[in-house]
């Protein structure tokens, strides 16, 4: 199984929308609505924020939103704020046995 | 409040062994699945295993199958990470994270380094 595909980078001023896409195959993103999210701060632990595609955890704003279509998953930041800077990783189950990331994207607030 | 507190991570000699250690306290550690995450230095993150709540299923990356062994206590809330045989290529942070793949992992532990260099 091969890593979702990210952009390496992402960027947007405050209070502007930026919009980070994963992309994956029939057989994993395209295949299951398990998809997540996790922003990452350096230095800290990952955090999950949307998971199953569309949900959000308690205590995740709800500037933050996802979506699928077909085999690409989006991961939607609107009002962006500076404290969003940051990594964003997205995941897919792919079957009982396997667990896939994407290889990150760096959001910047400008 | 749920905490994972992640240990045993240091140096070690490539071909060496060292098992990790997670801790968890703040909620009913036997009732949930539990993974090992890593982070090699500036990259991406990486699923390594996953262990059902009662262990009797247990997964793993390719990359690891064969050289690492997850397991848990109940009993003592803690989850491990057994790895021998360690290549340059598991220098990593090693993170414990709480959760099913299909509905996202909710709890990260701090992360342990681990470091395979001669």
């Amino acid at each position: 199984q091969s890593a979702l595909t990210q952009p390496p980078s992402a960027s947007g001023s405050p209070g502007q929308s930026v919009t980070i896409s994963c992309t994956g195959t029939s057989s994993d993103v395209g295949r299951y609505n398990y998809v997540s999210w996790y922003q990452q701060h350096p230095g800290k632990a990952p955090k999950l924020m949307i998971y199953e595609v569309i949900k959000r955890p308690s205590g995740v704003p709800d500037r933050f939103s996802g979506s699928k279509s077909g085999n690409t998953a989006s991961l939607t930041v609107s009002g962006l704020q500076a404290e969003d800077e940051a990594d964003y990783y997205c995941s897919s189950y792919a079957g009982s046995t396997v667990g896939l990331f994407g290889g990150g994207t760096k959001l910047t607030v400008l | 409040e749920v905490q994972l507190v992640g240990s045993g991570g240091g140096l070690v000699q490539p071909g060496g062994s060292l098992r990790l250690s997670c801790a968890a306290s703040g909620f009913t550690f036997s009732t949930y699945s539990m993974n090992w995450v890593r982070q090699a230095p500036g990259k991406g993150l990486e699923w390594v295993s996953y262990i059902g709540d009662t262990a009797s299923r247990i997964y793993y990356a390719d990359s690891v199958k064969g050289r690492f062994s997850i397991s848990r206590d109940n009993a003592k809330n803690s989850l491990y990470l057994q790895m021998n045989s360690l290549r340059d290529v598991d220098t990593a942070v090693y993170y414990c994270a709480r959760g099913l793949l299909m509905s996202g992992l909710d709890f990260w532990g701090q992360g342990t380094l681990v470091t395979v260099s001669s």
